[in-house]
């Protein structure tokens, strides 16, 4: 079965630093997610991507953050100077279409973020 | 404004229990999807259902049962003859579908069940 994968699994990094999450979505899917949950609260959107464009983003997803599709595979997430507050867990995602008989995203298994 | 709550932070039963998860949505869209996510322990969301609002049978999938009302705005989940391997939190998420190039999800706070043997 296709899965959305991340890696790495959890990086520990410093504050201030950069920081990338890289994600492999489906293979035919066009649309991208990436979402984050901050220990023990709600799952939250910051962006979507879609024909190498952020199509929304939410208030969180500030000039720290940036989104790329380097190579068509991967799907990368960059936080620019790492907060303390940015330690959560981040989700990619990606779905076929947007439509309704598709407007299934499938997720991926996260990427635990802790910044000391 | 679009927006999911799930009242129940916590629930726990004893096995065998039936349980069910509330979930009341808002959205001024006539059309719209909701989805149940389940997140066990080890982290990862696992979708379990989706329903869109023009769709308001109700499903049944082996112990698992949904029920849509949309004069209620509600969209409640029912496991029944609950089992340890339930014991996760369970998110409530809400999509208006009316952009043709994004399609967010807005999720509940969620509800942390543990099932006790």
């Amino acid at each position: 079965e296709p899965e959305v994968t991340q890696t790495p699994s959890h990086q520990v990094t410093q504050m201030g630093q950069e920081v990338i999450l890289r994600c492999v979505p489906i293979s035919n899917h066009l649309y991208f997610y990436w979402y984050r949950q901050i220990l023990g609260q709600k799952v939250e959107f910051l962006v979507s991507f879609y024909n190498n464009e952020i199509s929304e983003k939410s208030e969180i997803f500030d000039d720290q953050f940036s989104v790329e599709r380097p190579d068509g595979s991967n799907f990368t997430l960059k936080i620019r100077s790492t907060k303390l507050e940015d330690s959560a867990m981040y989700f990619c995602a990606s779905s076929s279409d947007t439509r309704p008989v598709n407007t299934e995203a499938f997720f991926g298994q996260g990427t635990r973020l802790t910044v000391v | 404004a679009q927006k999911v709550t799930q009242a129940q932070t916590e629930i726990s039963v004893v096995e065998k229990e039936d349980v069910t998860l509330d979930c009341v949505y808002e959205t001024r869209d006539t059309t719209y999807y909701l989805f149940w996510y389940k997140q066990p322990p080890s982290g990862e969301l696992v979708f379990l259902i989706r329903r869109n609002s023009f769709d308001e049978q109700n499903e049944i999938s082996g112990r698992y049962s949904w029920n849509f009302q949309k004069s209620t705005s509600s969209f409640n989940f029912t496991i029944t003859a609950s089992q340890v391997v339930d014991s996760a939190v369970y998110f409530c998420a809400l999509s208006v579908g009316r952009s043709y190039n994004t399609d967010k999800l807005i999720f509940g706070t969620g509800t942390r069940l543990q099932v006790f043997p």
